[in-house]
């Protein structure tokens, strides 16, 4: 089955940097890569997600980009704000509407003011 | 706007205890999982279910069983709760296409004594 890597597990930045997180997926079929965000108390939210046959997706601050020669993808945040702090996942799966998501283990971002 | 919800935020249960945690759905998505999240192992799937009355097994499907019943509603049950099963419990669900978003509930953070 699908396994993910998602490095690092935590990552502090001042209020304004970027912050980069990545993931490694290890099935070539896997095709759909979403990424999503857990703040404290709630539930996981899809913030951005990218298919494999684009290597980069942009959506005001964040940015995906996918490698599928090397099987990773990276998650950008650029101008981070407090607000970023939370959890993020990636995830990888084959899309198809049986399909199941594979999660890495999560990156705490904390965003210092 | 899709909103999931989950009978519970808090559970505390003795170990040995039939434990029932409910989710209910109200955007008539065929879809719905149930994942547990433990620090530093992130989001893994316990069950999930296409259809009402059908489920799949997960990764991690020992020590527990679902019911659907109708299409809003997915249940996880633990036959007889222990200690190692406490934890937080994450509800999902989706439509049935490809590509598509899942939407979680806020959890439930089950504690077992």
């Amino acid at each position: 089955g699908e396994n993910v890597e998602q490095h690092p597990s935590t990552l502090s930045v001042q209020e304004g940097d970027s912050a980069v997180i990545k993931c490694t997926y290890s099935d070539s079929a896997s095709n759909y890569f979403p990424w999503y965000k857990q703040e404290l108390g709630k539930g996981p939210q899809l913030i951005i997600d990218i298919r494999s046959n684009v290597g980069e997706k942009k959506d005001q601050r964040i940015a995906v980009t996918l490698n599928k020669t090397a099987k990773h993808f990276s998650l950008h945040i650029t101008e981070t704000q407090p607000e970023d702090s939370a959890v993020y996942f990636c995830a990888a799966s084959w899309a198809s509407g049986y399909s199941t998501l594979t999660f890495g283990k999560g990156t705490m971002l904390l965003v210092s003011p | 706007d899709v909103k999931v919800t989950q009978s519970s935020r808090y559970l505390v249960k003795r170990t040995g205890e039939k434990v029932f945690l409910e989710c209910v759905q109200d955007m008539d998505h065929e879809n719905m999982f149930w994942y547990r999240q433990d620090p530093g192992l992130g989001l893994r799937l316990i069950y999930f279910s296409y259809d009402v009355k059908m489920k799949e097994k997960g990764d991690i499907p020992e020590g527990y069983s679902v019911s659907r019943e109708k299409k809003e509603r997915f249940s996880l049950i633990l036959e007889s709760a222990s200690t190692n099963q406490t934890s937080m419990y994450l509800c999902a669900s989706c439509g049935l296409v490809s590509y598509n978003e899942q939407f979680f509930g806020p959890g439930t953070r089950l504690t077992v004594l």
